[in-house]
């Protein structure tokens, strides 16, 4: 049973257009999601996150929503840059006493043309 | 401030042999994870350390694995005997804290190939 899911595995933008990322999730324990972001050939590198008492938070021209009734959050990217191309990894913790335990989705490969 | 490092970063090697993956987290992180990546089965978490303690090994896979952590700055993943199915990129993360809302930093991961 997987419990955090990225349902698209690649989606393709044109650069400074908005590059929109989902995630859904079926444990309503988790209460704190990340994302990352990884390169080939390195390891996923963190980029935002969002704590569950929140619906949004912005760094830059990223920006992590959350909807906690539907158990879903999207990471939106505005404008998109060839340089954002990497497959980006949702991330889960579902008790923030079990020393970080996250739960990753499969990843979805986004891609930004110029 | 260096990352976190793994080595070796590229292992090819027979199978039945004896595979040891090594892993230096950042200096003061307090927890450790070491995952695994294949194409039909994502990211998955083998076994997460806190404060040199095993917390939670139930994703390792088989008894052909083994992980220890002997001190603050030392880690290693152990399969023996290897076989081709173990084929993948290994990684290392560490992270500061114990509420566990903090993001780990990866390594750059270890392919390691069974033939």
């Amino acid at each position: 049973d997987q419990q955090v899911k990225q349902n698209s595995p690649s989606l393709s933008v044109q650069e400074g257009r908005i590059s929109i990322l989902n995630c859904d999730y079926t444990n309503s324990m988790f209460d704190y999601f990340l994302w990352y972001k990884k390169y080939p050939a390195e390891g996923p590198t963190f980029l935002i996150s969002i704590s569950s008492i929140k619906d949004k938070n912005e760094d830059g021209r990223f920006t992590v929503f959350l909807n906690k009734s539907a158990k879903h959050l999207s990471l939106h990217i505005v404008p998109s840059q060839p340089g954002d191309s990497a497959v980006y990894f949702c991330a889960a913790i579902g008790d923030s006493t079990n020393a970080g335990k996250s739960t990753f989705g499969d990843g979805t490969t986004l891609t930004v043309k110029p | 401030d260096a990352g976190v490092i793994q080595s070796p970063r590229h292992e090819v090697t027979e199978m039945g042999q004896e595979v040891t993956l090594r892993c230096k987290p950042i200096s003061g992180h307090n927890s450790l994870f070491w995952y695994r990546q294949t194409m039909m089965r994502g990211l998955e978490l083998l076994i997460y350390f806190n404060n040199n303690v095993p917390i939670d090994d139930s994703g390792m896979p088989e008894d052909r694995f083994s992980a220890k952590m002997p001190n603050a700055s030392f880690s290693t993943l152990k399969i023996q005997p290897s076989e081709p199915r173990d084929s993948a990129v290994y990684f290392c993360a560490s992270s500061f804290g114990d509420r566990g809302n903090q993001p780990q930093h990866f390594g750059d991961g270890t392919r390691l190939s069974i033939l």
